[in-house]
């Protein structure tokens, strides 16, 4: 089992929809878990970061933490042509931070 | 603050060629990080420092992959010899110990013929 999955997509979504993105992951003892969002030819950019159960806020973003489920989840809000990128899933235990492989979003004008 | 600075951007080699990465961290960071990105297995930790000592080298693919950090603003990579499968681009990162995200470089595109 891959220690963090993600659909790599690509993910089409109307410009000022919702986007959606998801992730799972296998260790239990995951302590942090981080959006990074990367464009083409560019390096992982950190957008989000949540340590507990729940919802949290940023601007258009929303992450969302279920560590019974081991899942993590990202909605976009009012998409944006230039949110289309790759968004990397990141967990970490201790000092490690591992990486799913992205999800392509496009954001259709 | 000039964030992670890594050299050179671009790297062409020859196959057998001995090839060296170099990274500064943002100054204070007292955490540094190697990682491999390629379309196949996305982005793949390396090996990282705290506080200039190797902690973790276990996802190093080989031998012929070596790292340095000799001090608390300079870090190295070194392929040698390198093989076109090497081929990728390798990301600098840096950050405070603790739950924090990281901060990347540029990267560095290698490409080995």
């Amino acid at each position: 089992q891959k220690e963090v999955e993600q659909n790599s997509g690509p993910l089409s979504v109307p410009e000022g929809a919702i986007a959606s993105l998801n992730c799972t992951y296998s260790d239990r003892g995951s302590q942090s878990f981080f959006w990074y969002r990367q464009y083409s030819g560019k390096s992982p950019e950190l957008i989000m970061s949540i340590y507990s159960n729940g919802d949290k806020e940023d601007g258009r973003f929303t992450a969302q933490l279920n560590k019974a489920s081991q899942y993590v989840s990202l909605l976009i809000r009012d998409s944006q042509p230039s949110d289309s990128a790759t968004y990397l899933c990141a967990v970490s235990r201790d000092d490690k931070i591992i990486f799913g492989k992205g999800t392509r979003l496009h954001i259709l004008p | 603050d000039a964030g992670v600075i890594q050299s050179p951007r671009h790297e062409v080699t020859e196959m057998g060629q001995e090839v060296t990465l170099r990274c500064k961290p943002i100054s204070g960071h007292n955490s540094l990080f190697w990682y491999r990105q390629t379309m196949m297995r996305g982005l793949e930790l390396l090996i990282y420092f705290n506080n200039n000592v190797p902690i973790d080298d276990s996802g190093m693919p080989e031998d012929r992959f070596s790292a340095k950090m000799p001090n608390a603003s300079f870090s190295t990579l070194k392929i040698q010899p390198s093989e076109p499968r090497d081929s990728a681009v390798y990301f600098c990162a840096s950050r405070l110990t603790g739950d924090y995200g990281y901060t990347f470089g540029s990267g560095t595109r290698l490409t080995v013929v």
